[in-house]
């Protein structure tokens, strides 16, 4: 069975504290792993997708990296907009379900203080 | 990527009660998507909306719990029927294709009394 989960479960960093949250998955062929950010009470923002292991993408102080079992989503010189919570989800290979194509973890909840 | 806008934001129902959430996109797609987000818990697929054919249900949820329709590529609506405190839950809608990422709308925040 596809799973997703990600560590820690909670995050608070001090302005400026750089530091990674990690996202580790087992799935019968990985087709795409996904970080989505979600403020309380919103839907999530997507972010970024990583296809293949070595891959790596930015976006302003966020760099997601990818190998063969994990992802993980650093985070530099944060500042407390950044609080959020971060969520991976992984997309597999086509199943009978759309459902078990595409599987979310619990997320990272990330506070920021200044 | 598209914007998806959802109606209700937020709704207080009394259990027993029914709750049509609508999910509108501003480009034509495929396939849409209703999920469910449970307090402090991430999120699980209930059913996949293709224009056209009848909604597909994950394993646990059922049609007459929550009734979908799509009547065409720009809009969707979940009926959350017979409502209970454990309904309480935000109610996402989502556009994507199996080989594309999958962008959320802001979702409708459900409290059931």
């Amino acid at each position: 069975e596809d799973q997703v989960t990600q560590s820690p479960e909670a995050l608070r960093l001090q302005e400026g504290e750089s530091s990674s949250l990690n996202c580790s998955y087992t799935v019968s062929g990985l087709r795409g792993l996904f970080w989505y950010r979600q403020d309380p009470g919103k839907g999530p923002e997507f972010l970024f997708t990583l296809y293949s292991a070595g891959e790596e993408k930015e976006k302003e102080r966020l760099k997601a990296t990818l190998t063969k079992k994990e992802s993980f989503l650093h985070i530099t010189a944060p500042k407390p907009e950044d609080s959020a919570t971060y969520l991976c989800a992984v997309q597999a290979r086509e199943k009978d379900s759309y459902g078990q194509n595409f599987v979310f973890g619990p997320g990272t909840r990330l506070s920021v203080l200044p | 990527s598209a914007v998806i806008s959802q109606k209700p934001s937020r709704d207080i129902c009394q259990r027993g009660t029914s709750l049509t959430i609508q999910c509108q996109v501003d480009s034509q797609v495929t396939m849409m998507f209703w999920y469910r987000q449970q307090p402090g818990q991430s999120l699980t697929l209930i059913a996949t909306a293709n224009q056209g054919s009848e909604a597909t249900y994950e394993s646990g949820f059922v049609i007459d719990k929550f009734p979908i329709s799509r009547p065409n590529l720009t809009f969707s609506t979940l009926t959350v029927s017979n409502m209970s405190p454990e309904d309480s839950s935000i109610y996402l809608c989502s556009v994507g294709g199996r080989q594309e990422t999958q962008y959320f709308g802001p979702g409708t925040r459900l409290l059931v009394l």
